[in-house]
């Protein structure tokens, strides 16, 4: 079954540093999503790139989409301590009306 | 317009015990998604539903968790004699149509099972 998976699954960087985390996953999707959690909270939505798309840009974010190889990535720039928090990918499958969520990848900002 | 609301936010059950979690819905979207959140996993899709039908319950367990969703009044789903391993957060998400790009998600129903 389609999986998202991202990598790494934990990441520590200092402040003001970028943080990339990556997301593959296995079936042709009609878009792709972004989240953030933080610690026992809910899920905060950062961006959509949709399947024709190959990158995309928001604030500090930047997501960048490859369907030949199935996989996308998550840029932080210039990180602050705010950020620290779970994210996750989470695709589509044409034809379904469902989300499937990575594992997530744990990033922690130091000060 | 309010976001998806769940209550409660925290709910205790002991094994055996039945959990309702609510779910409703932001204004004028009648497609709801349920999905579990084990520790420190990643989100899971458990069902799909529209007013007063389920659509894809893929995701649900045969045993013990039922969905609905009423004409009238919030999303519910329904755990049934509940076993220590069914503690998770259970998050609810909203649309106004089908589709995974217009999916609104609610703080979670954080279920704890003693």
């Amino acid at each position: 079954s389609q999986q998202g998976e991202e990598d790494p699954q934990a990441l520590s960087i200092q402040e003001g540093e970028n943080a990339t985390m990556n997301c593959s996953y296995k079936t042709s999707i009609n878009n792709l999503q972004w989240y953030r959690q933080n610690s026992g909270r809910g899920l905060v939505h950062l961006i959509l790139i949709r399947s024709n798309e190959r990158e995309k840009h928001s604030g500090r974010l930047r997501v960048t989409l490859d369907t030949s190889k199935k996989s996308s990535s998550l840029l932080i720039t210039a990180s602050r301590a705010a950020d620290t928090a779970s994210y996750f990918c989470a695709t589509d499958a044409k034809g379904a009306q469902k989300l499937v969520f990575g594992q997530g990848t744990r990033l922690t900002i130091n000060p | 317009n309010a976001g998806v609301m769940q209550n409660p936010r925290h709910l205790v059950r002991r094994r055996g015990q039945e959990a309702r979690l609510r779910c409703s819905p932001m204004k004028g979207h009648s497609h709801v998604y349920w999905y579990r959140q084990l520790p420190e996993e990643g989100l899971k899709f458990m069902v799909y539903l529209q007013k007063e039908n389920i659509i894809d319950e893929s995701g649900m367990p045969k045993e013990r968790f039922s969905a609905e969703f009423p004409k009238e009044g919030p999303s519910i789903l329904r755990i049934q004699q509940v076993v220590r391993g069914d503690s998770a957060a259970y998050f609810c998400a909203s649309s106004p149509r089908a589709g995974t790009d217009t999916q609104y998600f609610g703080p979670g129903t954080r279920l704890t099972v003693l």
